[in-house]
């Protein structure tokens, strides 16, 4: 497997309280990803970059933010969480956009 | 904005019995990419389809790029129980930036020994 990192791996929060996960890549890898996994909607892109403090929107990026400080760190946060947000969120990584995507074993996020 | 769908959503089949998921975007692809989730598991990158009309092979397991690179097949062939999972496409549309890939919603296989 990747060396990919995602922390924490499973959270319950209360919904309006602001949450962060982390993903950590040992890949040097120039892209990540944060995907988010529903029932019935397969895998959606939130936000991803393509560089430090290089970072585009996906299908699904309202209610989140991300940011890369460094090539090996993409934190995604939740500012206000919501019921809505309650998902297993996935970090990817790819050396090439577009191309082979390795993700991280996933962090399961509840919001009550 | 790109769309990539993926048929049947669910397959029940006897080991034994062979298997396939289609999966057709609404663009053309510059690639195809095939990725295999374990039930609880992440999911695990399978092969990648460049060329018009590439098959590839890996045991098992037969992969098709379509002729118009819209449209892609996994076939199991003699499926095991080791086989069960959710099997995902995913690809890059030429037109859109070339950093993401869309996933189809998956086509989950269970197999009965």
């Amino acid at each position: 497997d990747a060396g990919i990192t995602q922390s924490p791996r499973h959270k319950v929060t209360e919904t309006g309280t602001p949450v962060t996960l982390r993903c950590h890549q040992t890949e040097n890898h120039r892209y990540m990803y944060w995907y988010r996994q529903d029932p019935g909607h397969g895998l959606r892109l939130i936000h991803y970059s393509y560089g430090v403090k290089d970072t585009d929107k996906g299908e699904v990026s309202d209610g989140y933010s991300v940011s890369r400080s460094k090539t090996e760190d993409f934190l995604l946060t939740l500012e206000s969480a919501t019921s809505s947000q309650t998902s297993v969120y996935f970090c990817a990584i790819s050396e090439i956009g577009g191309n082979t995507i390795y993700f991280g074993e996933g962090s399961w996020l509840t919001v009550v | 904005g790109q769309q990539v769908m993926q048929i049947p959503q669910y397959q029940h089949v006897q080991e034994g019995e062979d298997f396939t998921t289609y999966c057709n975007s609404s663009t053309t692809l510059s690639n195809i990419q095939w990725y295999k989730q374990r039930p609880g598991g992440h999911p695990v990158f399978l092969i990648q389809l460049v060329k018009s009309g590439e098959v590839k092979k890996q045991k098992r397991l037969t992969f098709q790029f379509g002729e118009a690179k819209k449209n892609s097949s996994l076939h199991i062939t003699a499926t095991q129980t080791t086989d069960v999972g959710t099997y995902f496409c995913a690809g890059p549309s030429y037109n859109t930036n070339a950093g993401k890939s869309t996933f189809g919603d998956g086509t989950t296989l269970t197999v009965k020994p």
